[in-house]
């Protein structure tokens, strides 16, 4: 089993969709979680990161945490086609930052 | 602020050639990482420094090493390219735990 996993997807939506992006992980020492969204050809960005259990709100951004369940998951709000990208989660204990392999996401005007 | 940078952009090796590729911040971050991406398989570390000095292997170490040159400076060698090692590779930095900033990447093609 790998320590993070997450659909690859890919994922088409119509524009002003909410979108709904989702990894489980199996090691509970994880204490940082991170979503980064990476363009063709370009590195990841840093969009959002939490550290604890329940909801972070970032403009039309929600990443939400479940360490119970060890599930997070990342929202958007009326996508719009600049969204359309691959969306990384990664999680870190210490140096050990473990990333899943990415949903790709399509929105379609 | 330039960010994270990284040189080649690109780079076309023969198996067994050498080569290394160089990073640099200007964030006067402490750590800073060496990952490659290859499809399907997500973002996976290959060495890490967590302060000018020191560094630390990550999860595919085999086949690379790294030279942590100066704060600014973070340096992944192949002695002996194979194709297994072709992908795209990222460095990062970072001060925080909670987040990275990345580079824009250097495609490798062993051949």
């Amino acid at each position: 089993q790998k320590e993070v996993e997450q659909d690859p997807g890919p994922l088409s939506v119509p524009e002003g969709a909410i979108v709904s992006l989702n990894c489980t992980y199996s090691n509970s020492a994880f204490q940082y979680f991170m979503w980064y969204r990476q363009y063709s050809r370009k590195g990841p960005e840093l969009l959002m990161y939490t550290y604890s259990s329940g909801n972070k709100e970032d403009g039309r951004f929600t990443a939400q945490v479940d360490k119970s369940s060890k599930y997070i998951s990342l929202f958007i709000r009326d996508s719009q086609p600049s969204d359309s990208a691959t969306y990384l989660c990664a999680m870190d204990y210490g140096q050990n930052f473990v990333f899943g392999p990415g949903t790709r996401l399509s929105v379609l005007p | 602020n330039a960010g994270v940078t990284q040189t080649p952009k690109f780079q076309v090796l023969k198996t067994g050639q050498s080569m290394t590729l160089q990073c640099a911040q200007d964030m006067n971050h402490n750590s800073m990482y060496w990952y490659r991406q290859d499809p399907g398989m997500g973002l996976r570390l290959i060495y890490y420094s967590a302060s000018e000095g020191t560094t630390d292997k990550g999860e595919v170490p085999n086949g690379y090493n790294v030279s942590r040159l100066n704060k600014r400076e973070f340096s992944l060698r192949l002695e002996s390219a194979a194709p297994s090692q072709t992908s795209v590779y990222f460095c990062a930095s970072n001060w925080r735990p909670d987040t990275q900033y990345f580079g824009p990447g250097t495609r490798l093609t062993v051949l």
